[in-house]
């Protein structure tokens, strides 16, 4: 089973508009984190925002904010005022094991692909 | 900070042939990745590193051999190169985590190989 699922291969904003990514995940841990990472066409990798599962609220980092419900295992990512540079494919992950068990190891959904729209 | 260095950028590779990537980092970190993005596809695990003489397989270990003999470098070596092995390959680096192990992966800028 995929641990990580991201349902939108590609979106389409416009600019100045909000967007959600969704990523929904699968875990049994209690304790695991959710990243966002951005990859330009150029691409590097971006790391954007961090949620981890016993954090009261949910992250914000500029522009970018995580939608968590907890319950339906789902953290999407939102865009606010998105910009033409907030094009690229966007990555859901998850870090399992926080109390150390994990050493540091990531997994990746397959990405959503944004274009921003002048 | 030059952060995390990999070299080459590209390689065009023929089948059978090897070759090592290269992968440098100035942080001090002591946990090291390496990743593989196939085309439209995330990352896949490879191997990794929580310190210098210290190695573990990921999700898609087979192909590859590493080895960490300090806490800067660490190199992914492909032997018999195949087809199946064309593909972008990241290298991460990290800081020790805390509880909760909250530190995010830094990235190089990938090595892209085409084994043909």
């Amino acid at each position: 089973a995929q641990k990580i699922t991201q349902t939108q291969p590609g979106m389409f904003v416009q600019e100045k508009e909000a967007v959600t990514l969704d990523c929904t995940y699968d875990t049994s841990d209690p304790s695991y984190g959710l990243f966002w990472y951005k990859q330009p066409s150029s691409g590097e990798m971006i790391f954007l925002i961090y949620q981890g599962s016993y954090d009261q609220q949910n992250a914000t980092e500029g522009r970018y904010s995580l939608n968590f419900q907890k319950a339906r295992k789902s953290a999407n990512l939102v865009i606010s005022a998105s910009q033409l540079g907030d094009s690229a494919m966007y990555f859901c992950a998850m870090r399992e094991g926080l109390g150390g068990t994990s050493y540091g190891k990531l997994t990746f959904g397959q990405g959503t692909i944004l274009t921003v729209h002048p | 900070n030059a952060g995390v260095t990999q070299t080459p950028k590209f390689r065009i590779l023929k089948i059978g042939q090897s070759m090592t990537l290269q992968c440098a980092q100035d942080m001090n970190h002591n946990y090291m990745y390496w990743y593989r993005q196939d085309p439209g596809m995330g990352l896949k695990l490879i191997y990794y590193s929580v310190g210098a003489g210290i190695t573990d397989k990921g999700e898609v270990p087979n192909g590859y051999n590493v080895s960490r003999s300090t806490t800067e470098d660490f190199p992914l070596r492909l032997e018999l190169a195949a087809p199946s092995q064309t593909s972008v390959y990241f290298c991460a680096s990290r800081r020790a985590g805390g509880i909760p192990d909250a530190s995010p992966l830094h990235f190089g800028n990938g090595t892209r190989l085409t084994v043909t």
